[in-house]
């Protein structure tokens, strides 16, 4: 167990381009979240999937923005036609199903709109 | 609205301090709430999580409370080391809406030597 890994690292894109970043949660965690965080703040919800089904969406999800996790293992967001208010960094979590819901982050992925 | 509060913003104490970290929540009806340890650039390394019906949780050299009524958590850290220097978060999940962390903005720890 490597806990939840994440990839790229880090992303830079020029404006109208799109990303995708990968998370690859703790295998036996059934719930996967994304975060995006900006610089002196804290993280923000994005999505939340329950094994495939990706049962609730944060209204900051724009229509530029999908995630999908097919076979409920790991998970990829993508958003298209980047703009600079998205340079952010983008964190994923993982949860097992139980009373505590116990969240452990991977190390994010940062990206950089020009 | 459910909201979460960490002040200060940052902090520093001399090494070997012990010292208090605040966080308040507006809605009592708190299911849980965690507390992270964030270093720059980097993700976040849950320290604690106290559930609704605990007081408090201790691991090593840290303590964090929950007061319900209050609307408030502390972390406590005991004999503070210069590896501790780090923004330290707080996280609250509210009944009903259990798939959803809202954080603090976090206070920014800085031990000196």
């Amino acid at each position: 167990d490597t806990g939840v890994s994440q990839n790229p690292r880090h992303k830079i894109t020029k404006r109208g381009q799109n990303v995708t970043f990968r998370c690859d949660p703790i295998s036996e965690h059934n719930r996967l979240y994304w975060y995006r965080q900006t610089l002196g703040q804290g993280p923000e919800f994005l999505t939340y999937f329950q094994n495939e089904a990706q049962l609730e969406k944060s209204r900051l999800l724009s229509d530029r923005f999908s995630a999908e996790r097919p076979k409920g293992s790991f998970s990829t967001l993508e958003i298209q036609r980047t703009e600079q208010g998205d340079s952010a960094m983008y964190l994923c979590a993982s949860s097992p199903l139980s009373k505590t819901e116990k969240l452990f982050f991977g190390s994010g992925t940062q990206l950089s709109v020009l | 609205k459910q909201e979460v509060t960490q002040i200060p913003a940052a902090l520093s104490v001399p090494e070997g301090e012990n010292l208090v970290l605040n966080c308040s929540f507006t809605d009592s009806a708190i299911y849980n709430l965690q507390w992270f340890r964030q270093d720059p650039g980097k993700g976040l390394t849950s320290l604690l999580l106290i559930q609704s019906s605990q007081r408090e949780q201790t691991s090593g050299r840290l303590n964090a409370s929950l007061d319900k009524s209050s609307g408030r958590s502390t972390l406590y850290i005991a004999a503070s080391q210069p590896g501790d220097s780090a923004t330290y978060l707080c996280a609250a999940r509210w009944s009903g809406t259990a798939s959803k962390l809202t954080f603090g903005t976090g206070t920014r720890l800085q031990v000196t030597l």
